[in-house]
């Protein structure tokens, strides 16, 4: 399975500040997937990244607050804009490495806004 | 569209008892299904899981799960709990084919009590 490297694994930031996260895989992959998980809840996806095209948002999530690149196969990051304390939660980078053999998820980046 | 519900977000057992923790699915194709494992301030971990192979499928750390189609189930079984397995436990399901997102339950929260 892949192996991903997420950084930073955690950041405390200003409001009104953004915090670009980043994700690279061992492995070249056609689809990155970044997910949010607030405080004591489940993941939720935030967008698709499928390199050479823009990202496809989940309900909910949009490019301005949420930009993501894909600049090659083993790469991405996501961008937290205008940061609120609402936006405090731990954002994960996932891939799946062919179909069926499972989705492997960063370690995570847990960012608290004050 | 697809999704999953875990009943119980919390399940108490004594060290030694008997594991569940249930998963049921919605999906318009047979799924993937898969059960993850959150420890405290960690990443995710996957168990196990389904890829329309044998119905009962083999995990990690003695875990195991059998799949339903007739009751649209995928639930999460351990003979005999141990102490480390207190964590939280999410079920999550995706479209088989490939590339496609990975959709969380709400998660169950394990506590084992000596």
């Amino acid at each position: 399975s892949a192996v991903i490297s997420q950084k930073p694994s955690r950041d405390i930031c200003q409001r009104g500040t953004s915090l670009t996260i980043q994700c690279q895989v061992d492995s070249q992959v056609t689809m990155m997937f970044w997910y949010r998980q607030q405080p004591g809840q489940s993941l939720t996806l935030i967008a698709t990244a499928n390199q050479g095209s823009e990202a496809t948002y989940e309900s909910g999530f949009v490019i301005d607050k949420f930009p993501i690149s894909r600049p090659n196969l083993t790469f991405s990051t996501l961008t937290v804009s205008n940061m609120s304390p609402e936006d405090s939660s731990i954002y994960l980078c996932s891939v799946e490495v062919g179909a069926g053999y499972g989705y492997t998820f960063g370690s995570g980046t847990r960012l608290t806004v004050v | 569209a697809q999704s999953v519900t875990q009943l119980g977000s919390h399940v108490s057992v004594s060290e030694g008892a008997l594991v569940l923790l249930r998963c049921n699915y919605s999906s318009s194709v047979p799924p993937y299904l898969f059960w993850y494992v959150q420890y405290p301030n960690q990443g995710l971990q996957l168990l196990l899981k389904y890829t329309s192979a044998a119905t009962l499928v083999k995990g990690i750390n003695g875990f195991e799960a059998e799949f339903k189609k007739s009751e649209t189930s995928f639930h999460l079984t351990k003979p005999s709990a141990h102490m480390s397995d207190a964590a939280e436990y999410f079920c999550a399901v995706a479209t088989p084919g490939g590339y496609n997102k990975l959709i969380f339950g709400a998660g169950t929260r394990l506590a084992v009590h000596p």
